[in-house]
């Protein structure tokens, strides 16, 4: 069974520019999720779908980030403009349902910020 | 509020015991996750209580206390590629299904 896929692994911009991550969940997962995880600290989680809709996205600063999940499987999540604070690992995860008990996290995208 | 929290660090010996301790604070509890991760890598999932008690899968345990708000997660017969980082997370139902809250995680060195 395939994993989850991230993608890129890794990213360095200058802060005001534009970024954008990619995320093809396993098979058949209907809830996806979004993590920041700052170097040294636990994940935190940004936004949540289930399917194609948003379930949770309180802890995603709105002002410069954005994620969509238009056909209910692969995601995307843009800054923009990114800042300094944003350096981190953005991890994707899916579960087969809100429900399920175990997350499937994929490898990440560490994003550098100049 | 929100509060998880665990040792920053521990070490350990290789073929020794080792268990590692998570409290947390939370406006509501719906289960409680070990997850560990190697450097440079994609947390993996390791147990899930939900009940008060012991759950053992091989070289790792689990242990639940919901009234005390107290977890820990016991390594048997410490191996080398046990060096890892170890996050606790607890899913909150609060205003979503499904959503984990993570400690900062604890960092295990297994030594010789």
């Amino acid at each position: 069974e395939a994993g989850v896929a991230q993608s890129p692994r890794y990213k360095i911009i200058e802060k005001r520019q534009s970024v954008a991550f990619w995320c093809n969940p396993i098979s058949g997962h209907a809830t996806l999720y979004w993590y920041q995880q700052i170097l040294g600290q636990g994940p935190k989680l940004l936004i949540q779908f289930q399917n194609n809709g948003v379930v949770d996205d309180s802890q995603l600063p709105k002002d410069r980030f954005s994620a969509e999940r238009l056909k209910g499987v692969d995601s995307t999540l843009k800054i923009q403009p990114a800042k300094l604070e944003d350096s981190a690992v953005y991890l994707c995860a899916s579960s087969l349902d809100l429900k399920l008990n175990e997350q499937f996290f994929g490898p990440g995208t560490r994003l550098t910020v100049l | 509020g929100q509060n998880i929290d665990q040792p920053t660090e521990m070490t350990a010996t290789e073929g020794a015991i080792v268990q590692i301790n998570c409290t947390y604070q939370t406006s509501g509890f719906n289960g409680l996750f070990w997850y560990q991760q190697h450097a440079g890598e994609a947390p993996t999932f390791l147990s899930y209580n939900v009940l008060d008690g012991l759950e053992e899968k091989g070289r790792f345990s689990s242990f639940l206390s919901r009234s005390k708000g107290y977890s820990y997660l016991l390594l048997k017969e410490l191996q080398m590629k046990d060096s890892a980082s170890y996050l606790c997370a607890v899913r909150d139902y609060g205003g979503s299904q499904g959503n984990l809250i993570f400690g900062k995680g604890t960092k295990l060195s297994v030594k010789p």
